[in-house]
């Protein structure tokens, strides 16, 4: 059985830095075809995926995002981590990690989702 | 990143049928493979739809999708109250993740 929880703070300050780790159960991140991504969903909106990590150490992220975050893996833990800086009251979103499947030569599609963790920015 | 459009909502009565569509471009779902995901309030999506038109292990044939050149949809039937969520379309552009900006299913 695939699982996935995320853990970090719940609250900060806007300019500070979110680290957010993920540790998973049921497959290996060192497996052909295994990534995880980390999606965020603010109130009301549609998810934003932020970054992906693939069994190879690839690593791609969202475009307008992309100077702010960073994520990696730690396969002997089974844990990937995102850091994304400067916070802002803009990023409070529900953030979440996702494992995503690598198929026929392409990323593919998210299969397992954790259950997210709900991140506030206020001063 | 370029986006994908969704009708904002949709509604039909038990037992009908209704069709969501997402319209991409040539670079997205022209490109690459679609997938649908449900969401209820307050839960994570759940996966509904990969690869543009295969089912996960446990959804029932309810739900089908499929993909045209550079449009996707995802139908379903025999609607019943319990579908009512919010569906989203995902693709890739560039090894770069894409959500349709939801769709909320109403069953009246």
């Amino acid at each position: 059985q695939v699982t996935l929880r995320e853990s970090g703070p719940a609250l900060l300050r806007p300019t500070q830095t979110l680290t957010l780790t993920c540790s998973f159960s049921g497959f290996s991140l060192s497996s052909s075809g295994m990534c995880v991504s980390w999606i965020r969903q603010s109130p009301g909106k549609a998810p934003e995926w932020l970054a992906v990590i693939d069994w190879d150490d690839e690593k791609y992220y969202r475009t307008s995002l992309m100077t702010r975050l960073t994520i990696s893996k730690d396969t002997s833990k089974n844990q990937v981590v995102l850091t994304m800086t400067s916070m802002d009251p803009v990023d409070t979103a529900t953030y979440y990690c996702v494992r995503t499947i690598y198929s026929q030569s392409r990323y593919s599609y998210f299969d397992t989702w954790g259950q997210g963790a709900l991140v506030t920015v206020s001063s | 990143q370029s986006v994908l459009t969704q009708p904002p909502s949709v509604s039909a009565a038990p037992g009908q049928k209704v069709i969501i569509s997402c319209s991409g471009s040539r670079s997205t779902i022209g490109h690459n493979y679609v997938s649908w995901y449900q969401q209820f309030p307050g839960t994570a999506p759940k996966l509904l739809i990969y690869d543009n038109d295969k089912r996960p292990s446990g959804i029932p044939d309810r739900f089908s999708g499929s993909k045209s050149g550079t449009s996707a949809t995802l139908g379903i039937t025999g609607l019943q109250t319990g579908d009512e969520a919010d569906y989203y379309c995902v693709t890739w552009e560039s090894s770069l993740s894409i959500f349709g900006g939801g769709t909320k299913l109403t069953v009246l």
